[in-house]
């Protein structure tokens, strides 16, 4: 089946530690995305990527790092430096970055400091 | 940059009603907006979404509206049953460009037998 594969679903990180969320796609979207859901909020955007070797910052950036060597993946790192990071995280896709085009979700991640 | 408000928070309604959610938009260059319904501990899913060149759109139970002029679209689900039961967000964005969607901060929908 077509889709987003998110892992692992429940993660537990200690203090200091950094951790990484995983993302694959097989939709052969260009685009890719992380936002992160906090209880009573919209949903932020923390990263994206229009294309293989290139991402951007989105809105909460602080305390994260991406890559994207390959176009079905988009691994997230949640380094000691994000000091709240405590969360449901979801990685997306789109065909292309470009406005109008249908963002899929895949199931999300859930990041618990201990 | 685009702000999206969402009203209300949580709606409770009885099998069979309607229930509508309300989002307006800051930004007038937005032209595009989807609703996604999330359930627990899952990704959201667009359910419907709306371009500015039409002010309406059905898809079975559920329409969109759109008013430009005062930057509000709207959310209508009719005949709800409890499998309508999620969290719904609307979101915004612009059709060119970078595909950036600003949510509101979504509405609770109960459905109850």
């Amino acid at each position: 089946d077509g889709g987003i594969t998110q892992s692992p679903k429940y993660l537990f990180r200690k203090e200091g530690q950094n951790v990484t969320l995983s993302c694959e796609q097989n939709l052969n979207h260009d685009a890719m995305y992380w936002y992160r859901q906090d209880p009573g909020q919209g949903l932020r955007l923390i990263y994206y990527s229009q294309i293989v070797n290139d991402f951007q910052k989105g809105d909460i950036a602080e305390g994260y790092s991406v890559s994207r060597e390959k176009k079905e993946s988009f691994p997230l790192t949640v380094t000691s430096a994000q000091k709240n990071p405590t969360a449901f995280y979801l990685c997306a896709s789109s065909l292309q970055g470009a406005g109008g085009n249908t963002i899929y979700f895949g199931e999300g991640s859930w990041l618990t400091v201990v | 940059g685009e702000n999206v408000e969402q009203h209300p928070s949580t709606l409770s309604v009885q099998e069979g009603d309607s229930a509508v959610i309300k989002c307006t938009y800051s930004d007038s260059a937005s032209n595009y907006f989807p609703w996604y319904k999330q359930e627990l501990g899952k990704g959201p899913q667009l359910i419907i979404d709306i371009r500015s060149n039409v002010g309406e759109k059905k898809d079975q139970r559920i329409a969109v509206t759109l008013n430009k002029t005062a930057k509000h679209f709207s959310l209508h689900i009719t005949e709800t049953q409890p499998e309508d039961s999620a969290v719904y967000f609307c979101a915004a964005s612009k059709q060119t460009g970078f595909q950036k969607l600003v949510f509101g901060t979504g509405t609770r929908l109960l459905v109850s037998p």
